[in-house]
């Protein structure tokens, strides 16, 4: 099984509606990411906790929102869907160590917004 | 904030050598890490540099890091097809990693 899962793996979706995209982990890692990948821009910040009640914005929060329902599980909301979320999404964990060597990644969500 | 730039794309022919290059602003990061991505997966970790390090090789890979230029690179020895992926630099910003672009190195027979 993989250390971090991410559900669904492929969606489609409307314009305005409302989506939820969830990742799991099996590290035991207090921090978790979500990014989103775009063609040419690489992966950009959304949202991160460090443990359960911490979550902070990224560079890209808007129209985003999360929650850390425990440690080992963090999800993603477009309250909203418009079309230019359309993007690859990838969760992360990593270990809170003074320096972090390595962020794990989940298999990542194709999102389209029609 | 933090930027990190790499070039979009590369093209080698199999058995050459394929470097990929990338540059960062921040002198404080502890960290510089390249990751690879290959089709319709996340990213692993392909390996990373201390910065009080100058070169670290392994195996096939080699990697530079030029504190003075804040240039890193990664050079991939007798490249193969199955090289052909997305390749990102990263560090590890404050509390958090920041990823170039991606260089899609392309493996040509």
């Amino acid at each position: 099984d993989a250390d971090v899962t991410q559900t669904p793996r492929n969606r489609i979706t409307k314009t305005g509606k409302r989506i939820m995209l969830e990742c799991s982990q099996t590290k035991g890692h207090d921090r978790m990411y979500w990014y989103r990948q775009d063609p040419g821009l690489g992966l950009r910040l959304i949202y991160y906790s460090f443990d359960v009640k911490d979550i902070n914005k990224g560079e890209i929060s808007d129209g985003y929102s999360v929650s850390r329902q425990a440690q080992a599980k963090f999800s993603l909301s477009l309250e909203s869907a418009i079309p230019n979320q359309t993007a690859l999404y990838f969760c992360a964990t990593s270990d809170p160590s003074p320096d972090t060597t390595e962020a794990f990644f989940g298999q990542g969500t194709r999102l389209t917004v029609v | 904030g933090e930027d990190v730039e790499q070039s979009l794309f590369l093209s080698v022919r199999e058995g050459d050598s394929s470097v990929i290059n990338c540059t960062y602003t921040d002198s404080s990061s502890t960290y510089l890490y390249w990751y690879k991505q290959e089709p319709g997966a996340g990213l692993q970790l392909l390996t990373y540099i201390f910065s009080n390090m100058d070169m670290k090789q392994d195996q096939r890979l080699t990697v530079l890091l030029n504190k003075k230029d804040k240039h890193l690179s990664l050079r991939i020895a007798d490249t193969q097809t199955g090289d052909s992926a997305i390749y990102f630099c990263a560090d590890n910003y404050g509390q958090n990693f920041v990823f170039g672009p991606g260089t899609r190195l392309s493996v040509l027979p």
